[in-house]
């Protein structure tokens, strides 16, 4: 069974930063792209960022590009939040991908950690 | 960045009827479109990817069909379950993109 789980969400002032985790299991790690997906309080669906199987490629939306960054290692998935703004506030998924080729899906989802950010 | 546009905003209807969900892309995506089902609460769930395929568990009353800029998720039977909110996502290119959902309530 697909198993994914976030942590590291909390309340960060603007400016801060924040690393968010997710333990993965149930499904060979290494030979799936994953992804971080999140959602703003009472709004819809944003795809944040992307990283290859390998870790060697990541993508990133322009709204987080050059604050955030993504890496994985062994099972675990992670996302480093720099200079953190109020629009960032919102439920962050981990997302298992699915397809055979960049872009992709996704087939598996956490249940999410939220992320305010507040003075 | 590729846009989609969700109809309706709200879908209001009865257990049993059939329920028909639109998504419009600003520019062909070929069959690269996936839907979603979300309940309040609750993480996404993916029900159909590459706009026909039903995804691991989706009952057969969910079906998706189209290509290029206009697909369709239809339910062909509502049960209590499926009231919930539903996105559609693309996947033709980066940036991927979600619509902005299409809310089905119980009449």
């Amino acid at each position: 069974e697909v198993q994914l789980l976030e942590s590291g969400g909390g309340l960060v002032q603007p400016g801060g930063s924040l690393r968010l985790s997710c333990a993965a299991s149930g499904f060979n790690f290494g030979a799936y792209a994953m992804s971080w997906v999140r959602q703003a309080p009472g709004k819809g669906l944003e795809w944040v960022s992307t990283i290859s199987g390998d870790g060697s490629i990541t993508y990133y939306a322009d709204s987080v590009k050059g604050r955030f960054t993504l890496s994985r290692d062994n099972s675990k998935l992670y996302l480093q939040m720099n200079s953190l703004r109020a629009e960032d506030t919102a439920v962050y998924y981990c997302a298992k991908t699915g397809g055979n080729a960049a872009p992709y899906y996704f087939d598996y989802w956490g249940q999410g950690t939220l992320v305010t950010v507040s003075s | 960045e590729i846009v989609l546009t969700q109809s309706p905003a709200t879908l209001s209807l009865s257990p049993g009827e059939r329920a028909t969900l639109s998504c419009r892309a600003s520019q062909r995506v070929s069959s690269y479109l996936a839907w979603y089902q979300q309940k309040p609460g609750q993480a996404p769930r993916l029900l159909i990817y590459d706009a026909s395929n039903r995804a691991t568990g989706i009952p057969a009353r969910f079906s998706g069909s189209g290509s290029g800029t206009d697909f369709t998720l239809t339910i062909s039977s509502l049960e209590s379950e499926d009231f919930a909110v539903y996105y559609c996502q693309q996947r033709f290119n980066w940036p991927c993109s979600f619509g902005q959902g299409t809310n089905l309530e119980i009449k």
